[in-house]
């Protein structure tokens, strides 16, 4: 079957570091995404991994394990404007066209 | 940049009306995506198209119907609203996976909140 897992709501303060962990299994794997979508919004697009290691850009960093169906997404030196909904996104097969979210994980974000 | 537009950002319709929602991208993308989005449920994938007068059904097709007769286009239907339509609607499209491509990220337009009364 085809299942993602995160965990609902998260809070953390400024500067801190917070790691939101995503857990899936897909019928066809090709892929993994992290979306950032602040409320009333839409989703953007925060980083895709592929391969197994982490994958670094800027304050954000995603990780992925393949065998372990294992991801999380790293958010450093935190703000304010980082309060949102993160989703986390695989591939539903080889052709790696659509994508089957997980409910996403809401941070809050204080000072 | 690439530019997802939806037709309305906000829609009222009322029950048993035919409501189309359009979508438009500007990228060149083979491949164009409905989701509704609700609380607690996340984004579901409703229909997608990976060419022109192509589809296939996402994860909750029913009462819902697609057009796909523009590469840019793509327009989700809803053949006669029911109150549990009630719900935000969110376009995206991406490109198709190429050899060699290590990406097909998908683009969102600003989304569509519909009521049904």
């Amino acid at each position: 079957g085809q299942n993602i897992d995160q965990p609902t709501e998260m809070t953390a303060t400024e500067g801190a570091i917070v790691q939101i962990n995503c857990t899936y299994q897909t019928s066809g794997f090709n892929g993994l995404f992290w979306y950032q979508q602040h409320a009333g919004e839409a989703p953007t697009f925060l980083s895709y991994n592929v391969l197994d290691g982490l994958e670094e850009k800027g304050r954000f960093s995603s990780f992925l394990s393949r065998s372990k169906g294992y991801s999380y997404l790293l958010l450093k030196e935190l703000q304010m404007k980082d309060s949102a909904s993160y989703l986390c996104a695989v591939t539903r097969n080889q052709a790696g066209t659509a994508l089957i979210f997980g409910k996403g994980t809401t941070l809050s974000v204080s000072s | 940049d690439v530019k997802v537009t939806q037709s309305s950002r906000y829609l009222v319709k009322r029950t048993g009306e035919k409501v189309f929602l359009e979508c438009v991208q500007d990228m060149d993308h083979e491949n164009m995506f409905w989701y509704r989005q609700d609380p607690g449920l996340g984004l579901r994938l409703i229909y997608f198209s990976y060419d022109v007068k192509m589809k296939e059904k996402g994860d909750i097709p029913e009462g819902y119907s697609v057009s796909r007769e523009k590469k840019e286009r793509f327009s989700l239907i809803l053949e006669s609203a029911s109150t549990n339509q009630t719900s935000m609607y969110l376009c995206a499209s991406s490109a198709t996976l190429r050899a060699g491509s290590n990406t097909d990220t998908q683009y969102f337009g600003p989304g569509t909140r519909l009521t049904v009364l």
